[in-house]
């Protein structure tokens, strides 16, 4: 079975600008969630999602918005780029709440 | 907000040796997983051991839950070079209704260093 994809992998902007991050989960999961990684906040929730519905949102702005797809691939986007956001994106695939959570490699995102 | 939180921080070891990382969370737990983590990649999926469950093994990895006092411990046994990596236990909090919140809680990781 393949396991979860992200792309791109690397990805640098500038502030200001946006950024769209995709996520192929493994196939048959319907679970996608999103974490953020930094060095000084390590990993945060970002959101879940479940058929195509939101499910459960961590402690982010407005900014960081997130949808899924109905073959259970997940985008996520983050409008008005800030220092701040450059990091390592995590998505994680799952067959069902309380089951192993399977993860991709990771977009690292640089913002200038 | 952090759950977990593993110590020690940093552990460095010869091959051969054991390894032991722990974790103490503070609410209750559906379950609770450990993740490999090597340098800034994905996190790898080492083991789930659920609320109900006081031992768990998976080839050299022996991890151990206490729901009484909210802790579990990961051993990595004849460890080798290829063990350094950051480790991570992340929590499934239970919600009131008993369910999942549907996210993982992590805590800040054991970077582990293995010299040959």
């Amino acid at each position: 079975k393949a396991g979860v994809t992200q792309t791109p992998r690397y990805l640098i902007k500038t502030r200001g600008q946006q950024v769209t991050l995709s996520c192929s989960p493994i196939s048959g999961h319907r679970s996608v969630s999103w974490y953020q990684q930094t060095p000084g906040q390590g990993l945060q929730f970002l959101f879940e999602y479940f058929s195509e519905t939101q499910r459960n949102k961590g402690n982010f702005p407005g900014r960081f918005s997130g949808r899924q797809f109905s073959n259970s691939r997940s985008e996520m986007n983050v409008s008005t780029l800030e220092l701040g956001d450059s990091a390592l994106y995590l998505c994680a695939s799952s067959f069902g709440r309380s089951n192993e959570q399977f993860f991709g490699p990771g977009t690292r995102l640089t913002v200038l | 907000s952090q759950q977990g939180e593993e110590d020690p921080q940093a552990l460095s070891i010869q091959e051969g040796e054991n390894a032991t990382m722990n974790c103490s969370y503070k609410t209750s737990i559906n379950n609770l997983q450990w993740y490999r983590q090597n340098s800034g990649r994905g996190l790898v999926h080492l083991i789930l051991i659920r609320s109900n469950e006081r031992e768990k093994h998976s080839g050299r990895l022996r991890v151990t839950l206490d729901t009484s006092k909210k802790s579990s411990s990961l051993l990595i046994t004849a460890s080798r070079a290829a063990d350094t990596a950051s480790y991570f236990c992340a929590t499934d909090p239970l919600m009131n209704y008993g369910g999942s919140q549907g996210n993982l809680i992590f805590g800040k990781g054991t970077k582990l260093s293995v010299k040959p």
